[in-house]
């Protein structure tokens, strides 16, 4: 079965902290993704990385940055939190060719 | 925002009944794809349909996609009251890795 783990199901941090989301997938696959959450807006695709040490913007970049120093390691960064960055943050790995996406459990954050 | 929209937002149907929810999405794609979330879960993955496809089965699922109008719908029929969770389609663009996903049917069914 293909697992993809997000360190963290709760996180509550303060306003200002640097914040640190970690997905791991054991499926070798090329395409990773973070997204947030939110009532009545669905998932909104913060960035994405196709390969090892590459990663592209999504739609809704600002605040956020990513790390891929190993293919199965895509970490989401929260550069200094704030509150409107309260949100469910879900991770998902796919293999080239645009199968299927898989997804983490999600990560429910609260910046206070 | 590339984000595609579904509709409706929410769907309250008996159960026995079908549901249908509808994608739109705006730039080309090569195949389309249908997820389910239950509360507070991570997506599972429910059907893919190519662009070269008009319509694909899987069980009581039926997707169409109609490219010119960039959209798509998904009828589930007879519906079960753990069909409850909601519904998004999902996109990929062309010549990118970029994968989006539309805002989402919350459909309910009633035992």
């Amino acid at each position: 079965d293909v697992k993809v783990t997000q360190s963290s199901r709760y996180l509550v941090k303060r306003t200002g902290e640097k914040v640190f989301l970690e997905c791991v997938q054991d499926m070798d696959h090329e395409n990773m993704f973070w997204y947030r959450q939110d009532p009545g807006l669905g998932l909104r695709l913060i960035y994405f990385s196709y390969d090892v040490k590459m990663k592209e913007k999504g739609d809704i970049p600002e605040g956020y940055s990513v790390s891929r120093e190993k293919k199965e390691r895509f970490s989401l960064i929260l550069e200094s939190a704030s509150t409107n960055q309260t949100s469910m943050y879900l991770c998902a790995s796919m293999a080239h060719g645009n199968t299927e996406a898989f997804f983490g459990q999600g990560t429910r954050l609260t910046v206070v | 925002s590339q984000q595609g929209e579904e509709d409706p937002q929410a769907l309250s149907i008996q159960e026995g009944e079908n549901a249908t929810m509808n994608c739109s999405y705006k730039t080309s794609i090569n195949n389309l794809q249908w997820y389910r979330q239950n509360s507070g879960r991570g997506l599972v993955h429910l059907i893919l349909i190519r662009s070269n496809e008009r319509e694909k089965h899987s069980g009581r699922l039926r997707v169409t996609l109609d490219t010119s109008k960039k959209s798509s719908s998904l009828l589930i029929t007879a519906s079960r009251a753990a069909d409850t969770a909601s519904y998004f389609c999902a996109t990929d663009g062309r010549g990118t890795y970029k994968y989006i996903f539309g805002t989402g049917t919350r459909l309910k069914v009633l035992a």
